[in-house]
């Protein structure tokens, strides 16, 4: 157990809808990443948070947002589903901005 | 940028058997190096990571890796797995004010009995 969380386990939608996925960072650490694994893509980074502001951005699609909230929690915003956006998004913590990044259990989004 | 390749898509090892898992990265800047494991459906979990320092790290497990900078490359050994190795194992690199981690695609090791 790494100590990162992610709500919901999974999650089965439609196309065209809209879905959040939520993710509690491990204690004391100020950053979140957010990772998309799918299988034509692999593992791809797609945002970071520090201490509540966007630090980094990867290959995320305008139709994707996150936040980070006071209490440090993240949360991963998908918009106007597509089939493409079926995958396992990872939610990665870390103390500060260099340190090793632990990953939580992930969310697996189908979208039909 | 930073860029990994991970050499072996599937690796196919005996019980008792030692495995090595080729890892070779491209960066135009110092490097540091990661190697997770993912079981089936589960997240990732770190074995080992090279920041700076020896270039032989060891990790969770029994694995160890090797940092050779001249070749580029962070291999990953264990000298004698055991069926529960049985997993996906991702190379990753990330760098100094470049904080995301930049993940190869991916070598499945499966071990046999």
């Amino acid at each position: 157990d790494s100590g990162v969380t992610q709500t919901p386990k999974h999650l089965i939608t439609a196309t065209g809808q809209r879905v959040t996925l939520r993710c509690s960072p491990r204690s004391g650490d100020l950053s979140v990443y957010w990772y998309q694994q799918s299988l034509d893509q692999g593992l791809q980074f797609l945002i970071q948070y520090y201490n509540g502001e966007e630090r980094a951005k990867g290959n995320i699609l305008e139709r994707f947002s996150a936040q980070q909230f006071p209490d440090l929690h993240s949360e991963l915003n998908l918009s106007s589903l597509e089939l493409g956006d079926s995958a396992l998004y990872f939610c990665a913590s870390s103390v500060g901005i260099e340190e090793t990044q632990y990953f939580g259990p992930g969310t697996r989004l189908l979208v039909l | 940028a930073q860029s990994v390749t991970q050499l072996d898509s599937q690796v196919p090892v005996f019980e008792e058997a030692p495995v090595e898992l080729r890892c070779n990265y491209s960066s135009s800047v110092s490097v540091y190096l990661f190697w997770y494991v993912q079981y089936p459906n589960q997240g990732l979990q770190l074995l080992l990571k090279y920041l700076s320092g020896s270039t032989l790290v060891k990790g969770i497990n029994g694995f160890e890796a090797e940092f050779n900078k001249s070749q580029t490359s962070f291999h990953l050994r264990k000298p004698s797995v055991h069926i529960s190795d049985t997993a996906e194992y991702f190379c990753a690199v990330s760098a100094p004010n470049d904080y995301k981690l930049s993940f190869g695609a991916g070598t499945t090791v499966t071990v046999r009995a």
